[in-house]
């Protein structure tokens, strides 16, 4: 079964530009969450979608967003981008979605703001 | 104060040493989670768990509920071990969501 995939795995961007991220999870797999890692700050939770629904939301601000697909694909968009985006973004699927099953992560996509 | 404290921080072992990662957190948990991230960034969950023990090969990991505390173990250490472990805990219900500590870097060395 094939794992979690990203695209793109890197991206450059200027400040004030927009950028979307792909992410396809496990096939069957309906729960896709994405995270965004820094040096500063580590992993930080960004959003939760399942079923095509935004069942959770961290505490980023409202240029972070995103959607998921009746596929179970999922898409984040960060508008406005700031030099602070500049991290590693990562998406994570699981069965479900609830306390029970893990997360599969994928490989993550770098993004660096100049 | 973190809501997930790790320590050490940072760990240096030489080949074949028993390792122990700590992780200590401060809110109700539904579950957490060990998890192994190499260079180059792909993440690999290696343990889930919300009661006891769990082992899987040369890793085992506890969990201490009452005490809010987890730790995870490697033994016979080796250099391919080198990489960095998170601690995340998961909470919230249905608005389940993971809150990461900042990880441990380990080096183990030939």
């Amino acid at each position: 079964k094939a794992g979690v995939t990203q695209t793109p795995r890197y991206l450059i961007k200027t400040r004030g530009q927009q950028v979307t991220l792909s992410c396809s999870p496990i096939s069957g797999h309906r729960s896709v969450s994405w995270y965004q890692q820094t040096p500063g700050q580590g992993l930080q939770f960004l959003f939760e979608y399942f079923s095509e629904t935004q069942r959770n939301k961290g505490n980023f601000p409202g240029r972070f967003s995103g959607r998921q697909f009746s596929n179970s694909r999922s898409e984040m968009n960060v508008s406005t981008l700031e030099l602070g985006d500049s991290a590693l973004y990562l998406c994570a699927s699981s069965l479900i979605g609830t306390v029970s099953y893990e997360q599969y992560f994928g490989p993550g996509t770098r993004l660096t703001v100049t | 104060k973190n809501e997930v404290e790790q320590s050490p921080q940072n760990l240096t072992a030489q080949e074949g040493e028993f390792i122990t990662i700590n992780c200590s957190y401060s809110v109700g948990i539904s579950a957490l989670h060990w998890l192994q991230q190499h260079p180059g960034g792909g993440i690999v969950s290696l343990f889930m768990l919300s009661s006891g023990k769990k082992k899987h090969g040369r890793l085992i990991a506890t969990i201490n509920i009452q005490e809010k505390h987890s730790s995870l173990h490697i033994t016979a250490s080796h250099p391919r071990d080198s990489a960095v472990y998170i601690c995340a805990v998961g909470s919230g219900g249905s608005n389940y969501k993971l809150t990461f500590g900042k990880g441990t870097l380990l080096t183990v060395n030939p």
